[in-house]
């Protein structure tokens, strides 16, 4: 399964929105129910961390402004006030047949 | 809390071996698989596999099978990632990972590898 993110870089004003689009080239519904699309941040010279995993779900830890929804092929992460902790790079994830990742898409501050 | 703490850097000539550790604290080890997930410089992410904690049932990228081995130490809740036949594309940050209900919940901090003649 290929996963596409856009935009590939998103510059963002401090404390205004974001959003990062994943698609996936096809359904990623199990057929146990469950879709297995997540989101990861990457900050830099750091390991990646899970932010969302099953669409929407925020990971421990993780502040109330990250969203994630979506359903099918097309899923959405949100972050409703960027701050400046917030910079890095951002993957979505699917393991719904096998483990395949988006491109990343880096987010930076204007 | 969870650590997963990752062995050294490395340094290899191509065509040689290299093994990575990553020993797991913080959960009941067994209950969970361990995930491999390696990055090249300045490049995205690229799963490897993942092998049961319970039983040591292994499912491996379809890009890396014949040289990858992943093993489970249960004595001393450490996984290992064995590849061989190394080349310079090889070269990669070395991620292990938590796994809980296929969701790559907890990362160790990277092994480094680097293959060069």
């Amino acid at each position: 399964i290929v996963m596409t993110q856009t935009p590939l870089s998103s510059p963002v004003t401090l404390g205004q929105p974001a959003s990062i689009s994943c698609r996936s080239s096809q359904s990623l519904e199990h057929s146990d129910g469950s879709t297995y699309l997540s989101w990861l941040q990457q900050r830099p010279g750091q390991p990646p961390r899970l932010l969302i995993y099953k669409i929407s779900n925020r990971f421990s830890g993780v502040p109330d402004r990250f969203s994630g929804s979506g359903a099918g092929t097309d899923f959405t992460l949100k972050i409703s006030r960027v701050e400046a902790e917030d910079v890095g790079v951002y993957f979505c994830m699917q393991a719904t047949q096998s483990v395949t990742f988006g491109q990343g898409t880096k987010l930076e501050i204007k | 809390q969870v650590q997963l703490v990752q062995s050294g850097a490395e340094v290899k000539k191509p065509g040689a071996s290299v093994k990575v550790s990553c020993k797991a604290s913080g959960y009941s080890f067994i209950e969970y698989a361990i995930s491999w997930v390696r990055q090249a410089p300045g490049q995205g992410l690229e799963w490897m596999g993942w092998i049961s904690a319970y039983n040591g049932i292994t499912n491996y990228a379809q890009d890396l099978k014949g040289r990858l081995t992943m093993t489970i130490d249960t004595s001393t809740s450490t996984a290992y990632m064995d590849l061989r036949s190394l080349r310079s594309d090889d070269s990669a940050m070395y991620y292990c990972t938590k796994v809980d209900s296929r969701d790559l919940d907890y990362w160790g901090p990277g092994t480094l590898v680097t293959v060069s003649s």
